[in-house]
């Protein structure tokens, strides 16, 4: 199993540009969580996602942030109109049922915006 | 609102010497308590929870509900342990994690 896939592991978008990072959970694993962490923060829950459902989405930012988990395929976050606040490490986690301590981590995208 | 706070950002211990990483959270309710590692250049990995109350790599950790607190604690600290360690937090729903802003601990020789 090769675990929790993330991708691109580094991206650089310019200011106003889109940021699409991609997640790829464990195998047999139909939970999704997307977590972000600004320098020098720990990491702050965005959402959490089931297979096309969005479950909760208490940490996302209002606007220019969404999440989706399609049927086939990763799960996608997606930035719009980046800014330089945008810049953080986003990770992602899976778990094969609702449960904070079977999440398995993804390496990270590291996002820098110039 | 749910927080997790470590006060220590960063820990220098030498080989063989005790490490204790505090670890202190506001939750109203019943939180569900674990530590998270990160070695250099690996993913974020659970290395223990308070329901479990077992011993891993030598790590233990009381949840202590007068004093709201989790702390980490390593009578021998190895090289091996030095890592990035992060406290967190969740509640009954127990699909999100809050995470305090992590401690890193450097063993030295």
């Amino acid at each position: 199993n090769a675990g929790v896939m993330q991708n691109p592991r580094h991206l650089v978008r310019r200011r106003g540009q889109e940021a699409r990072l991609r997640c790829s959970p464990m195998k047999g694993h139909s939970h999704v969580y997307w977590y972000r962490q600004l320098p020098e923060e720990g990491l702050k829950f965005m959402v959490y996602l089931q297979k096309e459902n969005i479950i909760d989405e208490s940490g996302m930012p209002k606007e220019r942030f969404s999440a989706e988990f399609p049927k086939e395929g990763p799960s996608i976050l997606r930035i719009q109109q980046v800014v330089r606040g945008d810049s953080a490490a986003y990770f992602c986690a899976s778990s094969p049922r609702p449960s904070s301590y079977e999440q398995y981590f993804g390496p990270g995208t590291r996002l820098t915006v110039t | 609102a749910q927080r997790v706070t470590q006060p220590e950002k960063l820990l220098s211990v030498f080989k063989g010497a005790p490490v204790e990483l505090k670890c202190n959270y506001s939750y109203s309710g019943s939180p569900e308590l674990f530590w998270y590692v990160q070695y250099s250049r690996q993913r974020l990995q659970l290395l223990l929870r308070h329901i479990s109350r077992e011993s891993i790599k030598g790590f233990t950790a009381d949840l202590n509900k007068g004093e709201t607190s989790f702390h980490l604690k390593k009578p021998f600290a190895q090289e091996e342990d030095s890592a990035m360690y992060y406290c967190a937090l969740s509640g009954p729903a127990g699909n999100k994690l809050t995470f305090g802003g992590g401690t890193r601990v450097l063993v030295k020789p």
